[in-house]
């Protein structure tokens, strides 16, 4: 069985902060992909980023970064200096890359970003 | 145009009524799939289909039915709707060409009665 844990259920920051969101997985497979999604008030699920599980290099993205981290099954996403329009909901999801469950999410339950002027 | 696209947007019904969720896609992706989104507990798979001909029970399919009527379309039924089944539905699509990632239309909201 696969689990995903965003242990943070809200976080509420002033603009200009930074701020990590934690993302803890597991899965029994050795190949899998990792991803983040944002959900912005209006609803909609915005495709963010996908990493390998054999790929750790850390990535980033204008003020994202993400930091993967096999030994602590640890894929925590920053956003710097955060703005107002960062305000969303984010999941992390995994998702086998074979065996029965291949090809399917599994979501963690989401982080509610609130950034403050 | 959206590469996902679902319908009806927002859905208000009563309880015991039969409603179909409609989903189509111009991306070409041979895989789809139908979540629910419900306050706290995130998205959970509910049906899901791999190509035309195969069609896969999710985690949590009970009360729902599906149809894949083609490459590009991929319905949800709920055969006689209950309040419980009011949430956040999303059609989802990918392909294997790009590491499973999973494209979302942008939901349907339903109410039931």
């Amino acid at each position: 069985a696969q689990k995903v844990t965003q242990a943070q259920t809200e976080i509420s920051v002033v603009e200009k902060e930074d701020v990590t969101l934690d993302c803890v997985y597991e899965t029994r497979d050795t190949t899998y992909y990792l991803f983040w999604y944002k959900q912005p008030p209006s609803g909609e699920l915005v495709f963010l980023i996908r990493r390998n599980s054999f790929d750790e290099q850390n990535e980033i993205s204008g003020r994202y970064s993400w930091n993967f981290q096999k030994s602590t099954s640890s894929f925590n996403f920053t956003i710097t200096a955060s703005q107002v329009v960062d305000s969303a909901v984010y999941f992390c999801a995994l998702a086998n890359a074979g065996g029965t469950s291949y090809g399917k999410l599994t979501f963690g339950q989401g982080t509610i970003l609130t950034v403050h002027p | 145009d959206a590469d996902v696209t679902q319908t009806p947007r927002n859905r208000i019904t009563k309880t015991g009524k039969r409603i179909m969720l409609e989903c189509s896609q111009t991306k070409g992706h041979d895989r789809m799939y139908w979540y629910r989104q419900d306050p706290g507990l995130g998205l959970r798979l509910i049906y899901y289909s791999f190509d035309v001909k195969d069609i896969n029970k999710g985690e949590i399919s009970d009360g729902y039915s599906v149809s894949r009527q083609a490459q590009a379309k991929f319905s949800l039924s709920l055969e006689s709707a209950i309040p419980n089944q009011t949430a956040l539905y999303f059609c989802a699509t990918s392909d294997t060409g790009t590491g499973e990632t999973q494209y979302f239309g942008p939901g349907t909201r339903l109410l039931v009665l």
